[in-house]
């Protein structure tokens, strides 16, 4: 596609739920990075992939946080057991592995109430 | 761990004025530098970027940085802001010897007043 695509651009889910964010970055971008935005505050980085490469999970925040991604296409980030703090944007970005620039999706917010 | 620190969290400018936002980071090897913008209901973009050579990069829209080594530093400039300049801006740093991951700074949300 154009761009990085994200989905679903909204969800609101219970406490205690999983749930799944997809990304679908741009054909032929070999990285794509997950990161988290709360409310207010700066980018969180979360997960790294690069290529078939084993990823960096260096910032999941705990266990319950896990992605996967398919050889250099979408990629999927779960949040098991959800909680009011996992309540923030998340936003997945790819990119070429020469020049480093990220290319950024819409977003995926994420309400748990 | 490293960091990367943007001492300004809200800058409130009128148009015409001068603008720089600081940026430092604490990691001592060599590293990769950007800065991004996020405009009022768009999505973070590139601004400009440093990888080597002359550590003044010039940008979009008339924005610079200067890397500024002994400093640890990144620090964007434009000399001449404008209303259509207010938006989010964050610094972000690539330690080279750790793939492509790219952590951000906080952000500086940047207001220009007409």
């Amino acid at each position: 596609g154009a761009g990085v695509s994200q989905s679903p651009s909204n969800k609101v889910t219970e406490k205690g739920k999983d749930v799944e964010l997809r990304c679908d970055p741009i054909s032929g971008h070999t990285a794509l990075y997950w990161y988290r935005q709360r409310l207010g505050q700066g980018l969180e980085f979360l997960i790294y992939f690069q290529g078939n490469s084993a990823p960096d999970k260096s910032g999941l925040p705990s266990d319950r946080f896990s992605a996967e991604r398919t050889g250099e296409s979408v990629s999927t980030l779960t949040i098991q057991r959800t909680q009011q703090e996992d309540s923030a944007v998340y936003l997945c970005a790819s990119s070429r592995t020469q020049d480093r620039e990220l290319f950024f999706g819409e977003g995926s917010r994420l309400t748990v109430l | 761990a490293q960091s990367v620190s943007q001492h300004n969290h809200h800058v409130i400018l009128s148009e015409a004025a001068s603008l720089e936002l600081g940026c430092n980071y604490s990691y001592g090897g060599t590293v990769n530098l950007f800065w991004y913008v996020q405009y009022p209901g768009q999505h973070l973009q590139l601004l400009l970027k440093y990888f080597s050579g002359d550590p003044l990069v010039k940008g979009i829209k008339g924005f610079e940085a200067e890397f500024i080594k002994s400093k640890f530093s990144f620090n964007l400039r434009k000399p001449s802001v404008q209303w259509s300049d207010t938006a989010e801006y964050f610094c972000a740093v690539n330690p080279r010897n750790q793939g492509g991951k790219l952590i951000f700074g906080q952000g500086t949300e940047l207001s220009v007043k007409p």
